[in-house]
């Protein structure tokens, strides 16, 4: 069964570092999104994208986050300079349709320790 | 804005009890609602997914509820088991997918 993929599993950066987290969505489907997940705390929109361009963001996706699609299978998220407070299970999804109308499906995600 | 909220935020239950997880949002507003499971350090699986034209969803030991005017849907598992144990998380598809806090569900053996 298709699934989403993301690596790596568990990234230790120091802050003020830049990371690249990754993900590779369901070959077929046209939309993407991140979510981050402070431990404890609720699940929550970063971003999502299509067709090349952000579509929606929520005001936690500030200057320091990007979004690129850098080739047809990988969909990545950059953070330029990691605070402690960045610290997260950072997670990919994709859809077939839009959000709207279709099942988002969930990568494992990857825990972001900074120090 | 919307709000999501979850009660109760935890529940222990024996075996074999049929059980119910409540989830509430503000805006009825709304395309679709999920209902994901959550393992501890895991991602998310999918569970039900109700659009907001459906009244309920199911899937095995799975049944999902959605009452859009009233801002509430329910997720109902029957005859639980060890297994379940697990975050239960809901979520509404309207501007953007808003989660609610998750109820942490134990099954004892």
């Amino acid at each position: 069964e298709p699934e989403v993929t993301q690596t790596p599993s568990h990234q230790v950066t120091q802050m003020g570092q830049e990371v690249i987290l990754r993900c590779v969505p369901i070959s077929n489907h046209l939309y993407f999104y991140w979510y981050r997940q402070i431990l404890g705390q609720k699940v929550e929109f970063l971003v999502s994208f299509y067709n090349n361009e952000i579509s929606e963001k929520s005001e936690i996706f500030d200057d320091q986050f990007s979004v690129e699609r850098p080739d047809g299978s990988n969909f990545t998220l950059k953070i330029r300079s990691t605070k402690l407070e960045d610290s997260a299970m950072y997670f990919c999804a994709s859809s077939e349709f839009r959000l709207a109308d279709n099942e988002q499906f969930f990568g494992p995600g990857t825990r972001l320790t900074v120090l | 804005k919307q709000e999501v909220t979850q009660i109760p935020a935890a529940l222990s239950v024996p075996e074999g009890e049929n059980l119910v997880l409540n989830c509430s949002f503000t805006d009825s507003a709304i395309y679709n609602l999920q209902w994901f499971r959550q393992d501890p350090g895991k991602g998310l699986t999918s569970l039900l997914l109700i659009q907001s034209s459906q009244r309920e969803q199911t899937s095995g030991r799975l049944n999902a509820s959605l009452d859009k005017s009233s801002g509430r849907s329910t997720l109902y598992i029957a005859a639980s088991q060890p297994g379940d144990s697990a975050t239960y998380l809901c979520a509404v598809s309207g501007q953007n997918f808003v989660f609610g806090p998750g109820t942490r569900l134990s099954v004892l053996p």
